[in-house]
C-alpha cells in the first residue's frame, strides 16, 4: 500500500496566483483532512472530510477549498495564494472519524513570494 | 475547547537513559491520544495509538500511558540512542477532529 500521498512535495507561488495540493489514500478510509504546520503554531486543522462528498471547516479555513468527490480523493486549493499561506502542508486519513488512528502524507512545503 | 500541552518544549539527555515525554489535555472525553513522531523537514510517524478504554500500549523500547480522568499522557523512551532525536507530537481525538500539542523536541547527545 501507498498510504497517503501527497504532490507536490515543494512548491513555489506568486502572491494571487492559484493552485492545487493534491491528496490520495489507497486505503478505503472514509476520514480525510489537511494541516498546516507553522513554527511556534504546530499543526493547524484547515478542512477536513467524514466522506465522499462531505466537507466541513476546521480551525483556518480561509484561502482555502476543498471537495471530496471520491473516497480516495481530498484536494485543498489555494484560491489566490498570499505570502501568510506559506507553510508546510500535510494531510491525513482515517478509517473512519472517530477511534481509528491516523496516517499522514509526507507534506507539501509551499512558499508564497 | 480543548487545548493540548507538552512538557518540555525541548529536552537534551546523554544516550542510554530512559525517559518520559508529558502530554496533557483538558477534555477528558476523547475517543483516543496517539504519539507522533516527526524528524526535521519530514512528515509524521505514528508511534502508538492508545484508545479511551485502554490505558497504555508498548511498541519496543516505547511505553504510553493514558489517564483521561487527569487528563494525562505520558511517552517512556527506554535505554534512548541517538537515533530517537526527533519532535514527539502528541494528539487526541474527539468530533471529527485531533489536537495536536506543540510537541517536545529531542536531543540525544552520544
Amino acid at each position: 500500500n501507498a498510504g497517503v500521498t501527497q504532490t507536490p512535495k515543494f512548491q513555489v507561488l506568486k502572491t494571487g496566483q492559484s493552485m492545487t495540493l493534491q491528496c490520495a489514500q489507497d486505503m478505503n478510509h472514509e476520514y480525510m483532512s489537511w494541516y498546516r504546520q507553522d513554527p511556534g503554531m504546530g499543526l493547524r486543522l484547515i478542512h477536513y472530510s467524514v466522506g465522499a462528498g462531505i466537507t466541513d471547516q476546521g480551525e483556518v479555513p480561509n484561502g482555502y477549498n476543498v471537495s471530496r468527490s471520491t473516497t480516495e480523493d481530498f484536494p485543498l486549493r489555494l484560491l489566490s495564494a498570499a505570502p501568510s499561506q506559506t507553510s508546510v502542508y500535510f494531510c491525513a486519513s482515517s478509517l473512519t472519524a472517530q477511534g481509528n488512528g491516523y496516517t499522514f502524507g509526507s507534506g507539501t512545503r509551499l512558499t508564497v513570494v | 475547547k480543548q487545548e493540548v500541552t507538552q512538557i518540555p518544549a525541548a529536552l537534551s539527555v546523554p544516550e542510554g537513559e530512559n525517559l518520559v515525554l508529558n502530554c496533557s489535555f483538558t477534555d477528558s472525553a476523547i475517543y483516543n491520544l496517539q504519539w507522533f513522531r516527526q524528524d526535521p523537514g519530514k512528515g509524521l510517524t505514528s508511534l502508538l495509538l492508545i484508545q479511551s478504554s485502554q490505558r497504555e500500549q508498548t511498541s519496543g523500547r516505547l511505553n504510553a500511558s493514558l489517564d483521561k480522568s487527569s487528563g494525562r499522557s505520558t511517552l517512556y523512551i527506554a535505554a534512548s540512542q541517538p537515533g530517537d532525536s526527533a519532535t514527539y507530537l502528541c494528539a487526541v481525538d474527539r468530533d471529527d477532529k485531533i489536537i495536536f500539542g506543540k510537541g517536545t523536541r529531542l536531543h540525544i547527545l552520544p
